[in-house]
Order: structure tokens, then C-alpha cells, then sequence
């Protein structure tokens, strides 16, 4: 079983579209949360960083249930520009080590 | 500010030659971690460093790779023989203990071996 686990997609879908990315992980111990965006042959890059109570940033919330070990993040209004992979990332094994999922494919349509 | 670099961006080489990867973190930052990234693997740790020293290694495929981080401004990956398995994107990160464990990503090396 991987550490982290994200249906790879794609998803594809409309300019303006709601679409939500789910994803678990198998460390109970993890104590930090992020969601990383990588565009095509580029870096990976922090989109989000996750907490308990959820957080917000303009079109995007990211949820964490711990009794579940599940992640997700929710984009609104998705945009051209929101295509892109998106990594789920949990702290651990140790120290400040990041264990990645495989990502999820985006892709919005016009 | 300038970000993680790295060089070279590509890299293509010829089985059984030697590879070097290099890499300068962001200014300030004491933890240094290489990863490669494949279709099929994904991102995958390689070794950490912390303050320039090793911390964790377990990620290393094997004998033939090697990474140093002589001082706090460089770091160095190694593949000595290389082979075509090793074609992959090569990422190196740092950190700070003050950022919370966000880990900021260089361009990466694109490297094919022949």
C-alpha cells in the first residue's frame, strides 16, 4: 500500500466547473499537510498548506479529517490556468521529510 | 531572492558514464533533499541533508549513486556508472526550520542516459 494515495485522473472538465481532488494517507503519526501544484515540466510548487479546522484561499479549500486519514481540496470556478497535477504531501517518516502522493491530473476545457 | 538552482537543466549521457548534479539552496536554508521523479514512481526521496549532514539516505537506489553537501551553499549528486533506468528528473529542495517544513523546489536536471 503507498504512503500517500491520489487517483491519478485526468479530470477533465469545463471553464467554471467545481471539481474536488481526494487523497490518503497511511501515517497516523503525520502532523502536517500540503497540497503542491506541478505544471507540466516544471517544479513542483506549495499551493496550500492543510489544518485541521480547513482552510481557505480565494477559489481553493483544503479539508483534513484525521480519524479518516483523508485530504481533499476543493477548487471553485476553475480556470484555464488551474490545469496542472496536484500533489498531496504528508509530513514523515521523520524529522521534516515530505512523503508525496502520485498527483492528479487537471485539466480545464474552455 | 533567487530560489533553489540547479545545473545542468539537461543532461544526456552515454551508459556507463559518470553524472553530476548539482545544486545551490535558497540562502539560510539547513535542510537540503534530492528526489527523482519518473512516470512510473513518481516523486521519490532520495537522501536529506540537514546542517550538511546526511540524515537520511534510504531513498539512494544503490551503490552507484553518491551525494556530498560540502558546505551550506552546495550539494552535489553523483551517478557513477549511470544506466538508462536512471533517466528521470532530478529535483533538489530546501527548507528552513523556520518555514514550517514547506520545501522549496530548484528547476530540476532532465536527465536521459543513453
Amino acid at each position: 500500500r503507498k504512503e500517500v494515495e491520489q487517483d491519478p485522473g485526468p479530470f477533465n472538465v469545463p471553464e467554471g466547473a467545481t471539481v474536488a481532488f481526494n487523497c490518503t494517507y497511511s501515517n497516523s503519526a503525520s502532523q502536517s499537510f500540503f497540497w503542491y501544484r506541478q505544471d507540466c515540466r516544471k517544479e513542483p510548487k506549495l499551493l496550500m498548506s492543510v489544518y485541521s479546522s480547513g482552510n481557505e484561499d480565494g477559489r481553493f479549500t483544503a479539508q483534513l479529517n484525521r480519524a479518516s486519514q483523508y485530504i481533499s481540496l476543493l477548487i471553485r470556478d476553475s480556470k484555464l490556468s488551474d490545469s496542472a497535477t496536484y500533489l498531496c504531501v504528508v509530513n514523515g517518516p521523520a524529522g521534516n521529510m515530505l512523503t508525496f502522493g502520485g498527483g492528479t491530473r487537471l485539466m480545464v476545457k474552455p | 531572492d533567487a530560489g533553489v538552482i540547479q545545473s545542468p537543466r539537461h543532461e544526456v549521457t552515454e551508459m556507463g558514464q559518470e553524472v553530476t548534479l548539482r545544486c545551490k539552496p535558497i540562502s539560510g536554508h539547513d535542510y537540503l533533499f534530492w528526489y527523482r521523479q519518473t512516470m512510473m514512481r513518481g516523486l521519490e526521496l532520495l537522501i536529506y541533508f540537514n546542517n550538511n549532514v546526511p540524515i537520511d539516505d534510504s531513498g539512494m537506489p544503490e551503490d552507484r549513486f553518491s551525494a556530498k553537501m560540502p558546505n551550506a551553499s552546495f550539494s552535489t549528486l553523483k551517478i557513477q556508472p549511470s544506466e538508462p533506468r536512471d533517466s528521470a528528473v532530478y529535483f533538489c529542495a530546501s527548507s528552513s526550520q523556520n518555514t514550517q517544513e514547506t520545501q522549496y523546489f530548484g528547476p530540476g536536471t532532465r536527465l536521459l542516459v543513453l
